[in-house]
């Protein structure tokens, strides 16, 4: 299987702040990655798909960079409903595996 | 929009069978791959296997034994089998669509379901 190890677990921010949260893949995946934001008691909000493309809907504050096992998702500038759960996921290869999620709390 | 429900037990013994069933509205079930994905409270994602309309299928080899997933496609829905059950695998269960699209992402999500496995 591959793994998918993300970082910061936890991250702490205010309002206005830029963030990066970083997906790293145990092999190559190309640029099979998918992001998704998840808040308690809701189910995951797809977000990005392969690697950089943003889904429809999705404020342009959101975006996407990498390829190969190095993957990095950036909020330009948070907003208070961007406080959430942030997974990565790899679709090159099943079983599909996620990141363990970055939980991004206010400061 | 599509939209997805699931149904089915939220309580199941050990040792006997899962069963939830995903209810797919506001778009085609044919032509799409459906998957099963599943997350303990306070953990992480698990993705438990995918289905196509067709009816094939790919689990997750951790899974694969006791796992089954199949599709009704005139009724628009699929289900979940997980036989053998324990405390483990208790945990939501999510329906979704996908793989689907260039990035093979899951792009639609049911709710989710809590299934607590206990005696």
């Amino acid at each position: 299987d591959i793994q998918m190890t993300q970082s910061p677990s936890s991250l702490s921010a205010s309002v206005g702040d830029r963030v990066t949260i970083t997906c790293r893949a145990s092999q190559s995946i190309s640029s099979y990655l998918n992001w998704y934001q998840q808040k308690p008691g809701k189910a995951p909000k797809f977000l990005i798909y392969a690697a950089s493309s943003l889904q429809g809907g999705v404020p342009s504050r959101f975006s996407g960079s990498g390829s190969g096992t190095d993957f990095t998702l950036t909020i330009s500038s948070l907003q208070p409903e961007d406080f959430a759960t942030y997974y990565c996921q790899q679709s090159y290869s099943t079983p599909y595996t996620f990141g363990q999620g970055t939980k991004l709390e206010i400061k | 929009q599509v939209q997805l429900q699931e149904s089915g037990p939220g309580l199941v013994k050990p040792s006997e069978t899962l069963s939830l069933t995903c209810t797919v509205s506001g778009g085609s079930i044919s032509g799409y791959y459906w998957s099963w994905i599943r997350q303990p409270p306070g953990k992480g994602l698990e993705w438990i296997g995918y289905i196509y309309s067709s009816g094939s299928t790919n689990y997750n080899p951790s899974l694969k034994s006791r796992v089954t997933i199949s599709v009704d496609t005139p009724k628009k829905q699929f289900s979940l089998k997980l036989s053998s059950v324990t405390a483990a695998d208790t945990a939501v269960y999510y329906c979704a669509r996908g793989p689907s699209g260039s990035g093979s992402q899951v792009d639609y999500w049911g709710q989710g379901t809590l299934v607590t496995v206990s005696s």
